[in-house]
């Protein structure tokens, strides 16, 4: 089983500050995905395919990364992007993995 | 639009069981795979389930394989969970999720509380 970890658990920066939140996996993987939870909220696809930008991400947003070391990166954070974090891959068992999520505050 | 609103939480007592609905809109129902995804109170995501656009194939996690069990009807745009079995670690928010063509869950419904407790 491919497990991820993501470092930091906390990440705490002010508004405008650059934000790099790092996922690892055990074993190399094709892609990685990354979701966005806020508060009492479903998380929300921000990145898929390493990459790639999903339908409404804004470009302060960007995904990184290959074979087991990835990273999200905030350009300058604005005070909407104050969430948790997860890292997520596809394939094996299970099917889904997340990782255990990097929280960004102030 | 897409839209998934998930129903049939609650509080229930250990070795009891619950059946999760997900109605589904703004897309065709019978194409993509479905998943449902948990999380325990101040914890993380955890995949539970899986099935195929027309139900012919479904994976479960190995902590739920035996207990819980997903099926769909795509002719009422819906996704199942039914649990049976539960324990107190099975505790959580159950999200209803669906899959994207890139290997990842591009639409979230709110989630639906269970509570396993007696």
């Amino acid at each position: 089983e491919i497990v991820l970890t993501q470092s930091p658990g906390t990440l705490s920066l002010s508004p405008g500050e650059r934000a790099t939140l790092s996922c690892r996996a055990s074993q190399s993987v094709g892609y990685l995905t990354w979701y966005q939870q806020k508060p009492g909220q479903a998380p929300r696809l921000l990145i898929y395919r390493t990459s790639n930008r999903a339908t409404g991400t804004p470009d302060r947003f960007s995904g990184s990364g290959s074979g087991t070391d990835f990273t999200l990166t905030i350009s300058r954070l604005e005070p909407e992007d104050y969430a948790v974090y997860y890292c997520q891959r596809y394939g094996g068992s299970p099917l889904f993995t997340f990782g255990p999520g990097t929280k960004v505050d102030f | 639009e897409v839209r998934l609103v998930e129903s049939g939480g609650g509080l229930v007592q250990p070795g009891g069981s619950l059946r999760l609905s997900c109605a589904a809109s703004g897309f065709t129902f019978s194409g993509p795979w479905m998943s449902w995804v948990r999380q325990a109170p101040g914890k993380g995501l955890e995949w539970v389930a899986n099935i195929k656009g027309d139900g012919s194939r479904t994976y479960h996690v190995d902590s739920v394989r035996g207990r819980f069990t997903v099926s769909r009807d795509d002719a009422k745009s819906s996704l199942y969970l039914q649990m049976t079995g539960l324990e107190a670690e099975d505790t959580a928010v159950y999200y209803c999720a669906k899959v994207g063509t890139s290997e990842n869950l591009d639409y979230w419904g709110q989630g639906t509380l269970v509570t396993v407790s007696s």
